[in-house]
C-alpha cells in the first residue's frame, strides 16, 4: 500500500545536539512538507518541496534543515539552533504544490531531555 | 502569515446528536480549502476539498458547504457517533498554493 513513513516515532534528543526526522514517501507525490504541532497551536509549516533538489523555508524554519535528494526521502534536521524543539513533527505529500489533499505520515514526538 | 480561525476548539456532545462547526479564511486570493479528520495516534485524514464558491460536499454522515465570498466553511455531522470523535482541522489555500491550517476543532461524542 503507499504512504508515508516517519521513523522514529518517538525521539528522545540530549540538548545541543542534532537529530534527523525520517520521512519517505511512495506515492511518487512531487511535493513533501514538514509541520511542527505545539499543544493548543495549529501545523506551522517549516519547510516544503516541490521537487527533488529544492526546498523552500515554511513560517518556522529557523534552526531546522532538510534534504530533497530523491523524490521518496525528505528529512529534516532539528539542529542545535533551534531553541524549542520539542513538539510532534508531521511529515506530509501531495501530488503537486496546492493540488489536491495531503496525505500524512503518523509523526513522530521529539523530547528534548 | 494568514489567519486561518476554527470554532469552537471543542465539542461535547451526545451519541445522536448533530453538530457543525466553522472555518473562517481570507475570503481574497482563495484558491482551494481542505478539511481533514485527525484521530488520536491516527494520521489526518482527508475529508473534503472544495475549490468553488456554493460547493456542497457529502461523505456519509459528514458534509460540508464553501462561501469563499465571505470566508467561511462549515462542517456538518448528522447524528455524531463515538466515532466521530476526532480532531477537525481545516486548511486554506491561497495565491502561495501552500495550505495554512486552522488550530482545530476538538470533537468528542459521548455514548
Amino acid at each position: 500500500d503507499g504512504g508515508i513513513t516517519q521513523s522514529p516515532k518517538y525521539l528522545f534528543r540530549k540538548e545541543g545536539q542534532n537529530v534527523t526526522l525520517s520521512c519517505e514517501q511512495n506515492l511518487n507525490h512531487d511535493a513533501m512538507y514538514w509541520y511542527r504541532q505545539d499543544p493548543g497551536q495549529g501545523l506551522r509549516l517549516i519547510y516544503y518541496s516541490q521537487i527533488v533538489n529544492d526546498f523552500q523555508k515554511g513560517d518556522i524554519a529557523e534552526g531546522y534543515s532538510v534534504s530533497r535528494e530523491k523524490k521518496e526521502s525528505f528529512p529534516l534536521t532539528v539542529t542545535s539552533a533551534q531553541k524549542n524543539p520539542t513538539a510532534f513533527y508531521l511529515c506530509a505529500s501531495s501530488i503537486e504544490r496546492g493540488f489536491g489533499g495531503y496525505t500524512f505520515g503518523s509523526g513522530t514526538r521529539l523530547t528534548v531531555v | 502569515i494568514l489567519n486561518v480561525e476554527q470554532s469552537p476548539q471543542s465539542l461535547h456532545v451526545q451519541e445522536g446528536d448533530s453538530t457543525n462547526f466553522t472555518c473562517s479564511f481570507p475570503s481574497s486570493n482563495f484558491y482551494a480549502l481542505h478539511w481533514y479528520r485527525w484521530e488520536t495516534a491516527k494520521s489526518p485524514e482527508a475529508l473534503f476539498v472544495m475549490t468553488l464558491n456554493g460547493d456542497e460536499k457529502k461523505k456519509g454522515r459528514i458534509s460540508a458547504t464553501l462561501n469563499t465570498k465571505e470566508g467561511y466553511s462549515y462542517l456538518y455531522i448528522k447524528g455524531s457517533q463515538p466515532e466521530d470523535s476526532a480532531t477537525y482541522l481545516c486548511a486554506f489555500t491561497g495565491g502561495s498554493y501552500i495550505p495554512t491550517f486552522g488550530r482545530g476543532t476538538s470533537l468528542i461524542v459521548h455514548p
